[in-house]
C-alpha cells in the first residue's frame, strides 16, 4: 500500500473549517484513500473514503487532486468533539491482505 | 444499531498468566481485525479473519493466537503475558472486500502487573 505523509499536528478554531492535507504521491490506480480518526482512547472511527472523485458525507468532505497524489479532508464546522488524531490511509481495493495500517496521523486540536 | 462488542472492557493479569479477549462483530460482517495500541502509539495490526479463515497477519507475537468461530465471534488468546503486553486491544469488523469501512469496538484495556 502507498505511503502517506501528513502534518504531525494542527490547531483549529471551533466553528471554523478544518482542512487536513495528505500526500500520497506513490498511489496506484486501484488504491482508495481512506480517512479515519481516533478520539482519545476510543476505537478508530471511519470518516470517509474516495477513489478519484470528491466525496461528501455527513461528517466531512474529501477532495482528491486530479493526479491523485494528494488529498484534503475538510471538516466544515469543527467542534471541540472533533479533537482527535486523523489518519489518512491508502489501501488497494479488494486486497487479500485487507488490513488498515495506522501511522503518521495528524493530531488535531480544536480550540474554543 | 448494533456495534462491535468487546469483552471484557478491562483486564488485569499478572506476568506469565494467560488472557482471552473476545470480540463480537456487527451482524453479517464477514471480516474481523485485531489491533494492539500501546501508550502513545498508533494502533498496530495483529491479525485478521475473513469468513473464519485467517486473512492477514501482522506483528503478532508467537505467544498470541486468535481464531474466528462459526458464529463469527473472535477470540484473541495471549499466553505468558509480559509487562509490555499492557495495551488497548481493539477489534474491528467489516463487510466485503472492495472497500474497507471498518467499525471498531471500544477496546479491552489489558494491564499486566
Amino acid at each position: 500500500d502507498a505511503k502517506t505523509t501528513q502534518p504531525t499536528s494542527m490547531d483549529c478554531a471551533e466553528g471554523r473549517a478544518a482542512n487536513l492535507p495528505c500526500n500520497h504521491s506513490t498511489i496506484s490506480g486501484n488504491e482508495y484513500v481512506y480517512w479515519y480518526r481516533q478520539i482519545h482512547s476510543q476505537g478508530p472511527q471511519y470518516i470517509i473514503h474516495g477513489l478519484k472523485n470528491n466525496e461528501t458525507n455527513e461528517m466531512a468532505s474529501l477532495i482528491i487532486t486530479e493526479d491523485r497524489k494528494s488529498s484534503t479532508l475538510i471538516l466544515p464546522h469543527a467542534t471541540l468533539r472533533d479533537t482527535a488524531v486523523y489518519y489518512c490511509i491508502v489501501r488497494v481495493a479488494g486486497a487479500a491482505g485487507n488490513k488498515l495500517t495506522f501511522g503518521g496521523g495528524t493530531r488535531v486540536l480544536v480550540k474554543p | 444499531a448494533a456495534g462491535v462488542i468487546q469483552s471484557p472492557r478491562h483486564l488485569i493479569k499478572e506476568k506469565r498468566e494467560t488472557a482471552t479477549l473476545k470480540c463480537y462483530p456487527i451482524p453479517r460482517h464477514d471480516t474481523v481485525y485485531w489491533y494492539q495500541q500501546g501508550p502513545g502509539q498508533d494502533p498496530q495490526f495483529l491479525i485478521s479473519f475473513y469468513e473464519k479463515m485467517q486473512s492477514d497477519k501482522g506483528s503478532i507475537p508467537d505467544r498470541f493466537s486468535a481464531q474466528q468461530f462459526s458464529d463469527y465471534h473472535s477470540e484473541l488468546n495471549m499466553s505468558s503475558l509480559e509487562l509490555g503486553d499492557s495495551a488497548l486491544y481493539f477489534c474491528a469488523s467489516s463487510f466485503g472486500q472492495e472497500v474497507l469501512r471498518a467499525f471498531f469496538g471500544q477496546g479491552t484495556r489489558l494491564t499486566v502487573v
